[in-house]
């Protein structure tokens, strides 16, 4: 079946790099998905990565893919607080359509 | 442009209660699908509706039905509610049926006692 996992928690300092992790299962998803959750708020789609590219750089974002290890990563460089929100990664259900496999969340902290 | 938006915002229900939670998708976005966020989790899909039609479903009870009607909007109704029913539920409307690029409102909070 489909598990995608996350870490809990990430705390940075303002100004810092965050790289948040995130594993997947389905090995056939064709994209993957990053999504941005704030306070109150719906998701945000922050950027995507299509299954055969290693990376994918999206101005201050940065997606990295090692599909051998099923392994999936969102660097943001110079966080902001504003950066401070739940991050989703997501892989594609196996029948496509809009039904996406979501992990639980890495809330990011951003230290002033 | 209005995004996606969804009624009602908050709402308390009592076990064994129906609710009925609507969403209108964005303009021009003909299909929809709807997920439940348990607090703490991440979203789970529940169903997705194009061109007035159930394209995909997901692992809940029958007791989860949802419609789509002609201009696209959608309805999700829960009958026999149950304390673990309570959650954030999310709309989300998409311009293309099979992407995983999807706008969401801002969720309609449920709580059951």
């Amino acid at each position: 079946g489909e598990d995608v996992e996350q870490s809990l928690f990430l705390s940075v300092r303002e100004g810092d790099s965050s790289v948040i992790n995130c594993t997947y299962t389905d090995s056939s998803s064709t994209y993957l998905y990053w999504y941005k959750q704030e306070p109150g708020a719906g998701l945000q789609l922050l950027t995507y990565i299509f299954s055969n590219m290693d990376m994918k750089q999206d101005q201050r974002l940065t997606v990295l893919l090692n599909k051998k290890d099923k392994h999936l990563s969102l660097r943001i460089a110079d966080t902001q607080t504003g950066d401070s929100a739940i991050y989703f990664c997501a892989e594609e259900g196996n029948n496509a359509g809009n039904m996406l496999t979501f992990g639980g969340g890495t809330r990011l902290m951003v230290k002033p | 442009d209005a995004g996606v938006t969804q009624s009602p915002t908050h709402l308390i229900k009592t076990r064994g209660q129906h609710v009925t939670l609507r969403c209108s998708p964005i303009s021009g976005h003909k299909s929809v699908s709807w997920y439940q966020q348990v607090l703490g989790q991440g979203p789970q899909f529940i169903f997705q509706y194009y061109e007035k039609e159930e394209r995909g479903r997901g692992n809940f009870p029958d007791r989860f039905s949802a419609r789509q009607f002609p201009n696209y909007s959608s309805e999700l109704n829960v009958n026999a509610l149950l304390l673990g029913d309570s959650a954030l539920y999310l709309c989300a409307s998409s311009p293309d049926r099979d992407t995983g690029e999807l706008f969401f409102g801002e969720g309609s909070r449920l709580t059951v006692l």
